[in-house]
């Protein structure tokens, strides 16, 4: 089936300091990919849609200067933590949707991403 | 706007024995419902969804869920569970495919499964 990875699986940084995840569709081309964010023991919350060469999408309430995303090709997304505070510690979810369907259940996850921010 | 409560966030359970973790949701709309399953170290993967016809659905492992759209639930079963059934299962509703595709989840249900 579709793989997505996510790098790095864990960082820690500092607070202050920017850290980029990316998230890359391997073996599909992905028109849309999705940020989510999980606190512990809570939902999978959706943080912005981004789509292949265009803006992101974010959701309400979440900063798109301090969260920044670039889908700068079909098989990368990446998502910027700039001057990151340890409020934004958290565990960041990629999904990469195919473009030739336009049902949900074609989303495809990637494991994960620890940010611990000291 | 669309919501989920999964109910419980831990449920054991010895091998063999059957299993039920609950969903229910809210939606002024009409929905498409999920489940989706995350081993350890590894991402959620679509374990079962409803979007339309019969009520009750599948998955190739053993586990169904009937949607109830009086009671607002996609309660997930299986007769009888393996120790490889440990994991953490997400319930999930979209509102509509045109929507954008948006996944609201639940909190999420820890199964574990013990011999």
């Amino acid at each position: 089936g579709a793989v997505v990875s996510q790098h790095p699986s864990r960082v820690i940084c500092k607070s202050g300091t920017s850290v980029k995840i990316e998230c890359r569709s391997l073996d599909f081309q992905a028109t849309t990919m999705f940020w989510y964010r999980q606190f512990p023991k809570q939902s999978l919350m959706l943080m912005a849609t981004s789509n292949e060469g265009s803006k992101a999408t974010y959701e309400q309430g979440v900063e798109k200067d301090k969260f920044l995303i670039n889908h700068a090709s079909l098989t990368l997304s990446t998502l910027t933590v700039t001057s990151a505070h340890p409020e934004d510690s958290s565990f960041y979810i990629c999904s990469a949707r195919t473009p030739t369907s336009g049902a949900p259940d074609t989303q495809y996850f990637g494991p994960g991403t620890r940010l611990t921010v000291l | 706007a669309q919501s989920v409560t999964q109910l419980d966030s831990q449920v054991p359970v010895f091998e063999e024995a059957p299993v039920e973790l609950r969903c229910n949701y809210s939606s002024s709309v009409s929905v498409y419902l999920f489940w989706y399953v995350q081993y350890p170290n590894q991402g959620l993967q679509l374990l079962l969804k409803y979007l339309s016809g019969s009520t009750l659905v599948e998955s190739i492992n053993g586990f169904e869920a009937e949607f109830n759209k009086s009671q607002t639930s996609f309660h997930l079963r299986k007769p009888s569970v393996h120790i490889s059934d440990t994991a953490e299962y997400f319930c999930a509703v979209s509102a509509s495919r045109w929507h954008g595709n948006k996944l609201v989840f639940g909190a999420g249900t820890i199964l574990r499964v013990k011999s």
